[in-house]
């Protein structure tokens, strides 16, 4: 079965680095897109960034631009997000998700549990 | 502030019928399909309703999805507790550099 399992999540000060990591399993992992979205404490969905099946595209949203980098290694299953320069506003359970996409659908069919960050010094 | 606007709350009695909108525009509803999610007290969220109206494999036919231009609803009959959740709309949006938006969820309680 399909299963998203996020890990790297913690407790850094502002201004450090942080690299969340999601392993994927149960299905082909290479000809799928994948996301981080995040939640605030008591807060809605907030979605962070995107990579395609082709590794190349990469967007992200305006708040974490420059200082995050989603990627992917095929290899090995797995999706990563290197997050630099933590804000106290960062602070979130970050989930990693399946994308499915075609030219007017998008949408997460499989999130994995999460992993918080908490940034504070 | 969420591009996509949802009620903050809604309640209804078990057994009973409830609906929760979600708002947007041309950008994003008006152009897009809209996905739904639920999400249970402690727990990641969960796709319930894809492609407007269409529901993944285990979801049961209470959940029904609909779109009319700009906005998207959900509806859910039979309520049970378990359907006790937040449940959170989102789609494509055009106008920004984003890729998927939210709506600001709703959160459900059954009576």
């Amino acid at each position: 079965q399909v299963q998203l399992v996020e890990s790297g999540g913690g407790v850094v000060q502002p201004g450090r680095s942080l690299r969340l990591s999601c392993a994927a399993s149960g299905f082909t992992f290479s000809t799928y897109g994948f996301h981080w979205v995040r939640q605030a404490p008591g807060k809605g969905l907030d979605w962070v960034a995107v990579i395609w099946s082709d590794g190349t595209n990469k967007y992200y949203a305006d708040s974490v631009k420059g200082r995050f980098t989603i990627s992917r290694d095929d290899s090995k299953n797995m999706l990563y997000l290197q997050m630099n320069s933590l804000r106290a506003e960062d602070t979130a359970v970050y989930y990693c998700a399946r994308d499915v996409r075609s030219s007017s659908s998008n949408y997460f069919d499989y999130w994995g549990q999460g992993t918080l960050v908490t940034v504070s010094s | 502030q969420s591009v996509l606007t949802q009620p903050p709350s809604v309640s209804a009695a078990p057994g009973q019928k409830v609906t929760i909108s979600c708002s947007g525009s041309g950008f994003n509803i008006g152009n897009n399909y809209v996905s739904w999610y639920q999400q249970l007290p402690g727990t990641a969220p969960k796709l319930l309703i894809y492609d407007n109206n269409k529901r993944p494999s285990g979801i049961p036919d209470r959940f029904s999805g609909s779109k009319s231009g700009t906005s998207a609803t959900l509806g859910i009959t039979g309520l049970q507790t378990g359907d006790e959740a937040d449940y959170y709309c989102g789609t494509w949006d055009s106008s920004l550099s984003t890729d998927v938006v939210f709506g600001g969820g709703t959160k459900l309680t059954v009576l």
